[in-house]
């Protein structure tokens, strides 16, 4: 199947730093690309839609200013979460919508991201 | 955002046995749905899925039921084995994807 890659897989950073995200799609390419947060135990919750080219939609309660995601090609969706603070501590994963009328989800490995 | 829920939070079944995982969803418009296992510290993977005019898929040991009159999904894992311990979610699109809150799947050897 198709192959999303995220890096990094994981990072630690100071309180108030900005944290940035990769997403690839390897081998196709994602016209729509969508960024997940997850808590330990608990399911994916949708932050946000991103569209190549396009501002994304984020999903209500959402900080855009926050969550900074940029799509500036078929292959790439980034995320960077600015002004890092120990509440953003999560693991977060992208996903890319394949080509078709499937929209099958491919999914990135997930990013930790820890806040000190 | 929409509401697609899972009935229990965690299963154990013995090894071999058969599992059956539920899911209700509340958006009637979805049209397509895809279960998915997670492993611990990694990403989501596909399973299965289904569209909203079939109610009954079938693959490599896994069927997904669609019970659209009361918004219903089932994953059915035939000889369950230790590999298939992990979390499950189901999620449903309607323009976007949504996750059901997940099971915890556990095989009892």
């Amino acid at each position: 199947g198709a192959v999303v890659s995220q890096h990094p897989s994981r990072v630690i950073c100071k309180s108030g730093t900005s944290v940035k995200i990769e997403c690839r799609s390897l081998d196709f390419q994602a016209t729509t690309m969508f960024w997940y947060r997850q808590f330990p135990k608990k399911s994916l919750m949708l932050m946000a839609t991103s569209n190549e080219g396009s501002k994304a939609t984020y999903e209500q309660g959402v900080e855009k200013d926050k969550f900074l995601i940029n799509h500036a090609s078929l292959t790439l969706s980034t995320l960077t979460v600015t002004s890092a603070h120990p509440e953003d501590s999560s693991f977060y994963i992208c996903s890319a919508r394949g080509q078709g009328s499937s929209g099958e989800l491919f999914f990135g490995e997930g990013s930790r991201l820890t806040v000190l | 955002g929409e509401s697609v829920g899972l009935h229990l939070p965690t299963l154990s079944v013995q090894e071999g046995d058969n599992s059956i995982i539920n899911c209700a969803y509340s958006n009637s418009a979805s049209d397509y749905f895809i279960w998915y296992k997670q492993e611990s510290g990694k990403g989501p993977q596909f399973i299965i899925d289904i569209r909203s005019n079939m109610d009954k898929r079938q693959g490599q040991r896994v069927t997904v039921l669609l019970n659209k009159t009361v918004k219903h999904l089932s994953l059915q894992i035939a000889a369950t084995q230790p590999g298939d311990s992990a979390v499950y979610f189901c999620a449903e699109r309607s323009n976007q994807f949504y996750f059901g809150t997940g099971t915890s799947l556990t095989v009892i050897p």
